[in-house]
């Protein structure tokens, strides 16, 4: 059965720290890796991976996937109040229909 | 990207009556895809709609319960029907036309 699991389940931290969120998967037919923040309802998109090693990078955060290992990284440096969200992580397949697999989600929380 | 415009972005519903949700994209889509996210939940995928046939339930999840219907490729609708408690949750809509999947704005279903 696919599967995508997030480490950790929460998080709290001070403002200017930096953190680290883990996704491992087991997916069959792995087509993409895909980071979401979600802060009330609908997750906005943050990254898309599809290639091994190669960083994807947006301001503070940046992401990498290690397709050998099956696992992906979102990181976030100087910590904001603003960032505290759930962070998704969403694996697309193609078996059978295409689809995504979404994990269960990191809560972070930053004080100020 | 897409831009999907979702409704109602909340209800509260009577046990036993049914809701129908509405997505409209700004753009032609083949697949749209309807989630659950219940509280404190990741995000399950409850079907996959393409236009001109039936939609795919993913496993847990039935027509009878959740129909779907998808008259073009700009909209979709999803109906929860004779609702209970446990229906209490939000409902997404997506689309990937190109393997980042865009959300809706979600709908926030509670009922009592």
């Amino acid at each position: 059965e696919d599967k995508v699991v997030q480490s950790p389940l929460s998080l709290v931290v001070h403002e200017g720290d930096t953190v680290t969120l883990n996704c491992s998967y087991e997916v069959t037919n792995f087509r993409s890796l895909l980071w979401y923040k979600q802060e009330k309802k609908a997750p906005t998109f943050l990254f898309m991976l599809t290639s091994s090693g190669i960083e994807k990078k947006s301001g503070r955060l940046s992401s990498i996937l290690d397709k050998k290992e099956l696992f992906s990284i979102l990181n976030i440096t100087a910590t904001q109040t603003g960032d505290s969200a759930v962070y998704l992580c969403a694996v697309g397949s193609t078996s059978g229909t295409y689809k995504y697999i979404f994990g269960t989600g990191t809560r972070l929380k930053v004080l100020a | 990207s897409a831009v999907i415009s979702q409704k109602p972005s909340r209800d509260i519903c009577q046990r036993g009556t049914s809701l129908t949700i509405q997505c409209q994209v700004d753009s032609q889509v083949t697949m749209m895809f309807w989630y659950r996210q219940q509280p404190g939940q990741s995000l399950t995928l409850i079907a996959t709609a393409n236009q001109g046939s039936e939609a795919t339930y993913e496993s847990g999840f039935v027509i009878d319960k959740f129909p779907i219907s998808r008259p073009n490729l700009t909209f979709s609708t999803l109906t929860v029907s004779n609702m209970s408690p446990e229906d209490s949750s939000i409902y997404l809509c997506s689309v990937a036309p190109a393997l980042e999947a865009f959300f809706g704005q979600g709908t926030r279903l509670t009922v009592v």
